[in-house]
């Protein structure tokens, strides 16, 4: 079965205060994996999709990198905006198989 | 581009009663999946339409059930509500199904409480 842990489940940060999040999976071959944010009562959004180990992409303070077994989310110099739960997912590559979500790392980043 | 819409953002429902929620995807997405988001949980997939078709079904009870229309506009229905229906229900579209390995986009959800 599919599984994705995520780790810490909540990280209190120091604006500037550089850190990672971890993602690790278990998956019957890897199609994709998927990195949102969702902030309180809205929808997951859209940050990277990462398909082959060694992938890496940034965007603004967030860069994701991937490995055979797990990704992690750097987050270099954060914000108190950049406060919200971010979510991994993984896709596998046998079958027509939903995205599997882990349930999230709250992250709050104080000023 | 307008992104995913969903109604209604919020209701409140009788234990037994059911609710039909409203789902329009991104402009040229075909595919429209459904998923149940909640403290303990985290996401759990409900299902997934691809050209008015379901490609996939989480492991939820029958009284969850959904459809597409020909205009890939998705509603989800859910009967004799139980007070463990109280959820945040996500909807999320993208151009292919998601066994194609595209990504996937979400709405802002729509928040159920049974009471």
């Amino acid at each position: 079965e599919d599984q994705v842990t995520q780790s810490p489940e909540a990280l209190r940060l120091q604006e500037g205060e550089s850190s990672s999040l971890n993602c690790s999976y278990t998956v019957s071959g890897l199609r994709g994996l998927f990195w949102y944010r969702q902030d309180p009562g809205k929808g997951p959004e859209f940050l990277f999709t990462l398909y082959s180990a060694g992938e890496e992409k940034e965007k603004e303070r967030l860069k994701a990198t991937l490995t055979k077994k797990e990704s992690f989310l750097h987050i270099t110099a954060p914000k108190p905006e950049d406060s919200a739960t971010y979510l991994c997912a993984v896709q596998a590559s046998s079958g027509n198989t939903p995205l599997v979500f882990g349930k999230g790392t709250r992250l709050s980043v104080i000023a | 581009k307008a992104g995913v819409t969903q109604t209604p953002r919020y209701l409140i429902k009788t234990r037994g009663q059911q609710v039909t929620l409203s789902c329009s995807p991104i402009s040229g997405h075909r595919s429209v999946s459904w998923y149940q988001q909640t403290p303990g949980q985290g996401l759990q997939f409900l299902f997934e339409y691809f050209s008015e078709t379901q490609r996939n079904k989480g492991n939820f009870p029958g009284r969850f059930s959904g459809r597409q229309f020909s205009n890939s506009r998705s509603e989800m229905n859910v009967s004799t509500l139980e007070l463990g229906d109280s959820a945040l229900y996500l909807c999320a579209s993208s151009t292919n199904s998601q066994g194609a390995g595209n990504t996937i986009y979400f709405g802002e959800g729509s928040w159920l409480t049974v009471v």
